[in-house]
């Protein structure tokens, strides 16, 4: 268990529609970071938070939105789903604002539109 | 842009050789390299980073380099092992150190 937790699990959804990907980070880091996996495009980077603000944006699609409540879990919000969503989902949490001692992943969320 | 190249995409090795993975980073910026290990069905697991102030670094039977003038930094697995098996990912911090960009991975077979 790497103390990061992310539910649910598996999430299969029909297109069109919008989900909400949790994660608690590990105890003590004030960072959450999310990542999309898929098989062609490999880890990207979505979006960052640190301590309840925004940080730093990748290429999450304006259908995404995400956001880090004051006791630190974070939610991912995909809406308007589409089959190319289909991917894992990844939540990664770090102590510092900038990543030099790494991160610490949760095990994803595997999400399949249909 | 920001953008980390990473070969080979696969790799298989006989038990007990040795493997090594390449990259190769955009951003002369980039000042933290770490290296991450994903088995089937979990998420990636931090194994072993460098910072751009040191050349070289071993724990146990991984070591990785850098060269900074080149941009190039490498993974060398030692005396690999059934449980090496996995994908492993190369990583460049970006030029705000605002995120970890990652390498497309490696898949590394260890041959009986």
């Amino acid at each position: 268990d790497s103390g990061v937790t992310q539910t649910p699990k598996h999430l299969i959804t029909a297109t069109g529609q919008r989900v909400t990907l949790r994660c608690s980070p590990r105890s003590g880091d004030l960072s959450v970071y999310w990542y999309q996996q898929s098989l062609d495009q490999g880890l990207q980077f979505l979006i960052q938070y640190y301590n309840g603000e925004e940080r730093a944006k990748g290429n999450i699609l304006e259908r995404f939105s995400a956001q880090q409540f004051p006791d630190l879990h974070s939610e991912l919000n995909l809406s308007s789903l589409e089959l190319g969503d289909s991917a894992l989902y990844f939540c990664a949490s770090s102590v510092m604002m900038v990543p030099w001692s790494g991160y610490t992943f949760g095990s994803g969320t595997r999400l399949t539109v249909v | 842009g920001e953008n980390v190249e990473q070969h080979p995409s696969t790799l298989s090795v006989q038990e007990g050789d040795s493997a090594v993975i390449k990259c190769t980073y955009s951003d002369s910026a980039s000042n933290y390299f770490p290296w991450y290990k994903q088995e089937l069905g979990k998420g990636p697991q931090l194994i072993i980073d460098i910072r751009s102030n040191v050349g070289e670094k071993k724990d146990q039977r991984i070591a990785v380099t850098l060269n900074k003038t080149a941009k190039h930094f490498s993974l060398h697995i030692t005396e690999t092992q059934p449980e090496d098996s996995a994908v492993y990912f190369c990583a460049a911090t970006g030029n705000r150190d605002d995120k970890i960009i990652f390498g497309k991975g490696t898949r590394l077979h260890i041959l009986p």
